[in-house]
């Protein structure tokens, strides 16, 4: 079955980094689109990022562009974020989630980890 | 970057009760570019619906969606107590993907 793994969250001062995991399973990793989705403690849910496929089309959230770097390796069914210059607000529950294609919905999320920067 | 407004913020109900959740868009370029997640305590959220009306995978008919232009609905038509939990639309058709900033249904 389909399974969206996420690792490498915990605890950090500001200004300073993570990289965060999402190893993917039960599914052919290459062939779909992924993206990161956060969201803060009791709060709603904001897309961070996305990545194509092939890795070729990335886009960002304002709130992340210039500090966060998004990749894929597809050789190990795997997804990334780099995260840097982490603020207090970037605390959060970091999600990885697939979509089939461009303008197709999420259709599997992985259970999250958690960033917090205090 | 469009907006999502969801209404009401929260809605009480009893279980056997109808649903009906309101999704508001600050454009019309949503076009069928929406979905609805549900989310319980402590879980990922979970896709329900997409294009506005095609149910997701394993989901019950009780739920349904419909609307156009800037204005969308997820109905529940009979709840089951496994449906109280939060609900968020989500535009896909332009970045930044945007979530409104759910809705909740609790047990009356």
């Amino acid at each position: 079955q389909v399974q969206l793994v996420e690792s490498g969250g915990g605890s950090v001062k500001p200004g300073g980094s993570l990289r965060l995991s999402c190893a993917a399973s039960g599914f052919t990793f290459s062939d779909y689109y992924m993206s990161w989705i956060r969201q803060a403690p009791g709060k709603g849910l904001e897309w961070v990022s996305y990545i194509s496929s092939s890795g070729n089309t990335i886009y960002y959230a304002d709130s992340v562009k210039g500090r966060f770097t998004v990749s894929r390796d597809n050789a190990r069914n795997s997804l990334f974020l780099q995260m840097n210059g982490l603020r207090a607000e970037d605390t959060a529950v970091y999600y990885c989630a697939r979509a089939v294609r461009w303008l197709q919905p999420l259709d599997y999320w992985g259970q999250g980890t958690l960033v917090t920067v205090s | 970057e469009i907006v999502l407004t969801q209404s009401p913020g929260a809605l009480s109900l009893s279980p056997g009760e109808r649903a009906t959740l309101s999704c508001r868009a600050s454009q019309s370029d949503v076009s069928t570019y929406l979905a609805w997640y549900q989310q319980k305590l402590g879980q990922a959220p979970r896709l329900l619906i997409y294009g506005v009306s095609s149910r997701a995978t394993d989901i019950p008919d009780r739920f349904s969606g419909s609307g156009s232009g800037t204005d969308f609905t997820l109905t529940i038509s009979r709840l089951e107590p496994e449906d109280f939990a939060v609900y968020y639309c989500q535009q896909y058709g332009s970045s930044p993907w945007t979530f409104g900033q759910g809705t909740k249904v609790e047990i009356k």
